[in-house]
């Protein structure tokens, strides 16, 4: 089966721009996940969707950060207006059951330079 | 909320020494105990997970232990080989999954 895909691998933005990270599950995933690891820190939670509905999204920084899944399927984050701490790596994860007692699927992440 | 606190942060070994990576929780109510393998551009991809009920678990020359009076579990990785160069991460979960800070382990041949 083919894995988490997460587009783009790389992006360099400036301080004010906007960036839009996608990502697709596993077909046949409910759960999607996004987090973000900043250097040397803990791979920390943003937000969760179960098919298209947001079941937890108390790790999102602030507004700026806007998270949609349209259909249950693909999911986007949109960082509007970016910031210099929003730099770091954006993982996106899914899992069949709740990723709270199940197997997380990574992506290969999305590496976030504002400057 | 779950905290979870992993050491050490980076760990040097010898090509078919141990290797050792220590993780601490605070939610007693913590169930599901996975560790994940990052490979450099890659993302974390599980290696070895354990559930509460369980104190041991291994899997060839990756074992994982818990202990829940104390809060805590380990990764133990026997025979390192230069591929076990990795970072590699600890998470705890109660119904949300919370991840260590991550240990970068170089095996040097």
């Amino acid at each position: 089966e083919a894995g988490v895909t997460q587009f783009p691998s790389h992006s360099v933005i400036e301080k004010g721009q906007t960036v839009t990270l996608r990502c697709d599950p596993i077909s046949g995933h409910d759960n999607l996940y996004w987090y973000r690891r900043v250097m040397g820190k803990e791979i920390k939670f943003l937000l969760h969707f179960v098919k298209e509905s947001k079941q937890d999204e108390s790790g999102m920084p602030n507004n700026r950060f806007l998270a949609e899944r349209t259909g249950g399927t693909y999911s986007t984050l949109k960082v509007q207006p970016a910031e210099l701490e929003d730099s770091g790596v954006y993982f996106c994860a899914s899992s069949v059951g709740d990723g709270g007692n199940s197997p997380l699927h990574f992506g290969n992440g999305t590496r976030l330079t504002v400057t | 909320g779950e905290n979870v606190e992993q050491h050490p942060s980076t760990l040097s070994v010898q090509e078919g020494d141990s290797a050792v990576i220590k993780c601490t929780y605070s939610d007693s109510a913590s169930n599901y105990f996975p560790w994940y393998k990052q490979e450099l551009g890659k993302g974390p991809q599980l290696i070895i997970d354990i559930r509460s009920n369980v104190g041991e678990k291994k899997d060839q020359r990756i074992a994982v232990t818990l202990n829940k009076t104390a809060k805590h579990f380990s990764l133990h990785i026997t025979e390192t080989q230069p591929e076990d160069s990795a970072v590699y991460f600890c998470a705890a979960s109660q119904g949300d999954m919370r991840f260590g800070a991550g240990t970068r382990l170089t095996v040097k041949p």
